[in-house]
């Protein structure tokens, strides 16, 4: 059972777009949620991270959207480029621990 | 410069050997993690441990075990490796404490089972 659940899988947009990844969660008791970034050959490295008593991070280019209501939260890339071209993870933490759960990815294409 | 250290990138090992997969980090974090990365199924959390010779399952600890006789050193071991443990392994060191912490990962050991 998936305890966050990532959408798209796969994602293709223009130089200049804002791609937005979806996730969602049903357990309450996550209190941290990061997301982290991949390029092909490297692991994973932290991007960018919300806790749920905040509607909205940004940092750069990169932005956190969170719902607590919904259970959801979305990263917004604005004016992308071809180098954000990588696979994206959104991640939940379960608070008291320091297992950190992490959806299925979005392999992000930027074309030129 | 943080430091996430896998001993191989790339390993090819044959049905029902024994195999060891291991991790050092310099940062002189408490937790340490084990995942395997597959297509389609993101990262899966194998074990962690939160202090030396202490350990958790994670999600998928079938197959696996684990050791942690120095804080810095983490190893995963598959006990009689099987072809479905062909994956990419990552492991990863974090900071214990509340509130979120970053997790720094490796660049991974492709095993591959024949």
């Amino acid at each position: 059972q998936q305890q966050v659940k990532q959408s798209p899988q796969s994602l293709i947009v223009q130089k200049g777009g804002i791609p937005i990844i979806n996730c969602a969660y049903e357990n309450t008791a996550f209190d941290y949620f990061p997301w982290y970034q991949q390029f092909p050959g490297k692991g994973p490295a932290l991007l960018i991270a919300i806790r749920p008593d905040v509607s909205e991070k940004k940092e750069g280019r990169f932005t956190i959207s969170f719902n607590k209501s919904a259970k959801q939260f979305s990263l917004h890339i604005m004016d992308s480029q071809p180098g954000d071209s990588a696979t994206y993870f959104c991640a939940a933490r379960l608070g008291g621990y320091q297992k950190v759960t992490f959806g299925i990815g979005t392999k992000l294409q930027v074309i030129p | 410069d943080v430091k996430v250290t896998q001993s191989s990138r790339y390993l090819v090992k044959r049905t029902g050997e024994k195999v060891f997969l291991e991790c050092v980090q310099d940062m002189d974090h408490e937790n340490m993690f084990w995942y395997r990365q597959d297509p389609g199924l993101g990262l899966r959390l194998i074990y962690f441990s939160y202090d030396v010779k202490m350990k958790e399952k994670g999600d998928i600890p079938e197959g696996y075990s684990v050791s942690r006789e120095k804080k810095e050193r983490f190893s995963l071991i598959l006990e009689s490796a099987s072809t479905n443990q062909t994956s990419m392994y990552l492991c990863a060191s974090s900071l214990s404490g509340t509130g979120g912490t970053e997790a720094f990962f490796g660049q991974g050991t492709r095993l591959t089972v024949v």
